[in-house]
């Protein structure tokens, strides 16, 4: 059964880039039609999808943050990163990743998510 | 952009029936999922295109869609059943959309 597993600093100063990775265990990143993602949640707020990744490095970027997310995947390793950069005290997060898959190839959805990280910007 | 439209609460009494609903422009075009997220933990999908359900969820979660709702019904409410619950569609412009979610109390 596939798991994800987010890491990364817990800890991120203002104007810096926050940098996080999915490690995927129980299968290979490479197998199947999925997408790889990343979302994120304010402490009391609701879900904010911010991208994802197919394994071939094809994306797409929430456009509300498009002009600072990077989304990457490294087949050899079976993860994928998320870099946000000029991070602000609303960048505060739990940051998730998830495994999206789509039985027609265009409306998908996250069936596996990790436990999520979170992620404080402050000085 | 496109958005979707849900209650921020819901209420139900144990043994009754809760709807959710998710209103979006047309979303009746649309395949809808649902994912339901309990305190402290990670959200799970409980059904999706518009009314399947994953391996391991309950008959007594469904979901509909047409027009401009659609409905995620929980049957004979459990206590184990009180979480925020969320509906996300894919828009051709916003990519993946989440609607504001609805929390679930079971009274």
């Amino acid at each position: 059964q596939v798991q994800l597993q987010e890491s990364g600093p817990g800890l991120v100063k203002p104007s810096q880039t926050l940098s996080l990775t999915c490690t995927v265990s129980g299968g290979s990143i490479s197998s199947g039609s999925y997408y790889w993602s990343w979302i994120r949640q304010p402490a009391g707020k609701g879900l904010e999808w911010i991208g994802r990744i197919y394994t071939s490095g094809s994306t797409n970027y929430n456009p509300s943050l498009k002009s600072r997310v990077t989304i990457s995947v490294d087949t050899s390793k079976n993860q994928f990163s998320l870099k946000l950069s000029s991070v602000t005290a609303a960048d505060t997060a739990v940051y998730y990743c998830a495994r999206a898959q789509s039985r027609t190839g265009q409306n998908y959805y996250m069936d596996v998510w990790g436990k999520g990280t979170t992620v404080t910007v402050s000085s | 952009s496109y958005v979707l439209t849900q209650p921020p609460s819901v209420s139900v009494a144990p043994g009754q029936t809760a709807r959710i609903t998710c209103g979006g422009n047309n979303i009746g075009s649309k395949s809808v999922h649902w994912y339901q997220q309990k305190p402290g933990q990670a959200p799970v999908l409980v059904v999706y295109d518009d009314s399947d359900r994953p391996s391991g969820i309950p008959e007594r979660f469904s979901g509909s869609n047409s027009g401009n709702t659609a409905t995620l019904t929980i049957s004979r409410v459990e206590a184990g059943d009180e979480a925020d619950y969320y509906c996300q569609v894919w828009d051709s412009s916003s990519a993946v959309v989440f609607g504001g979610g609805t929390k679930l109390t079971v009274l």
